[in-house]
């Protein structure tokens, strides 16, 4: 019964520098989240899967972000170029099917991405 | 635009007595509300949620009041405990949307 998983825990990456984070959901679950907490920050939505219907990108703060979902499982978030505000702590989480009462998010231990 | 808002930073209470947090919204359209419990270096784990066809649901120390005319709903953690201290965040559903308040960090003192 593993949870959702992602990697690295932590990146430290230079300004400019493209970076990728990874996110293994819990299995069986179709709907996949990325938030992102910066320091002294809530979670800020980034983009919702669910199944194969197209993502709901509206969080995505620009377009050096990106995301794919391969096979309905595995996700991956991309940072093009990226820069010092993009540092923060990126958190995956994902559940059976939307957010509703019955299925709760549940949530990886997240990435600490770092620009310098 | 923040649709979920939790306007208290922090929180500090003695042990053993009432934690209350609260959380405010502004979609009419959110369904369901949540709430999450938060430690250090881990992710947020659900704690527990309130349709919005209620206004109330109890999980032992725990109990959600939810106020739909108000737009606001509160977390009430009683007795607590030192283990309670986390941050809490407040989350609100709509079809598969879910967004989260800014966290309200409560501190719980022995």
């Amino acid at each position: 019964g593993a949870g959702v998983s992602q990697s690295p825990s932590n990146k430290v990456t230079e300004k400019g520098k493209d970076v990728e984070l990874r996110c293994d959901p819990i299995s069986g679950h179709t709907a996949l989240y990325w938030y992102r907490q910066s320091l002294g920050q809530g979670l800020e939505f980034l983009i919702y899967f669910q199944g194969n219907s197209a993502p709901d990108k509206s969080g995505l703060p620009s377009d050096r972000f990106s995301a794919e979902r391969t096979g309905g499982s595995v996700s991956t978030l991309t940072i093009q170029r990226t820069q010092q505000e993009d540092s923060a702590v990126y958190l995956c989480a994902s559940s059976r099917g939307g957010g509703r009462a019955g299925s709760p998010l549940h949530f990886g231990n997240g990435t600490r991405l770092t620009v310098t | 635009d923040q649709q979920v808002k939790q306007n208290s930073p922090s929180l500090s209470v003695q042990e053993g007595r009432i934690s209350i947090l609260n959380c405010d919204y502004t979609n009419s359209m959110f369904d369901y509300f949540l709430w999450y419990k938060k430690y250090p270096a881990e992710g947020p784990t659900f704690l527990i949620s309130i349709s919005s066809i209620k206004d109330k649901n109890e999980d032992g120390r725990f109990t959600v009041f939810l106020n739909k005319s108000a737009k606001h709903l509160s977390l009430h953690i009683v007795p607590s405990q030192p283990g309670d201290s986390a941050v809490y965040f407040c989350a609100a559903s709509a079809n598969n949307d879910m967004r989260f308040g800014a966290g309200t960090r409560l501190t719980v003192k022995p």
